[in-house]
């Protein structure tokens, strides 16, 4: 079973649209949550930290549930700039490594 | 200043060659990461490093060798590469190897093997 899973998508949505994402995670001792998004060819770039309460930043909100072991992150208001791969990823903290989803890719079409 | 730097962008190189990737922060992170990513997949962890010293290794192939000279900086040592070997080689660092931080990724070496 993998640590984190996402659906790959695509998803193909229209400028204003709003999408969301999800992501399981396996193991009930993660500790941290964080999206990604990785753009073709370039390096993931942090969007942003998932904290428990939730939390919102501009357009993206992100939440957290801890008894279903999923989080989401919710996008508002699409852009054709927000076409990239979206990467969930957790860590425990012991373990020291961060375990990625394997993305879903979201395409925002005009 | 959230900024890791890799060095080269592209690199190509013969089975037989050995060159060197190289990787900086000062962000003053503590912990050091090499990921491998091939095309539609997530990077996928080849080496951690925890105040300089090497705290992961994820079973990699002895032609991979990690290196890391000071703080600041972290080197990957290739040797006798194989073709699947090609793939974006990423440097990432945190804060700690443990507690809620964030990695930060550099731009990533592009690596071909011919």
């Amino acid at each position: 079973r993998k640590e984190v899973e996402q659906d790959p998508g695509p998803f193909n949505v229209p400028e204003g649209a709003t999408v969301a994402f999800n992501c399981t995670y396996s193991n009930s001792a993660s500790q941290s949550f964080f999206w990604y998004r990785q753009d073709c060819r370039k390096e993931p770039k942090l969007l942003m930290s998932v904290y428990s309460s939730g939390n919102e930043d501009g357009r993206f909100t992100a939440q957290l549930n801890r008894a279903s072991q999923y989080i989401s992150l919710l996008i508002r208001d699409s852009k054709l700039s927000d076409s990239a791969t979206y990467l969930c990823v957790v860590t425990v903290y012991n373990f020291n490594k961060f375990y990625f989803g394997s993305g879903t890719k979201l395409n925002v079409k005009p | 200043d959230t900024e890791v730097t890799q060095t080269p962008k592209h690199l190509v190189m013969g089975m037989t060659n050995k060159k060197s990737l190289k990787c900086e922060q000062h962000m003053g992170h503590r912990a050091m990461y090499w990921y491998k990513q091939k095309a539609k997949k997530p990077p996928e962890l080849m080496f951690v490093y925890s105040y300089e010293k090497l705290s992961i290794n994820e079973s990699v192939p002895s032609r991979f060798s990690p290196e890391c000279p000071n703080s600041s900086l972290l080197n990957l040592h290739l040797h006798a590469l194989q073709p699947e070997d090609s793939a974006l080689y990423l440097c990432a660092s945190s804060q700690d190897r443990t507690g809620p931080y964030e990695q930060y990724f550099g731009p990533g070496t592009r690596l071909t093997v011919t």
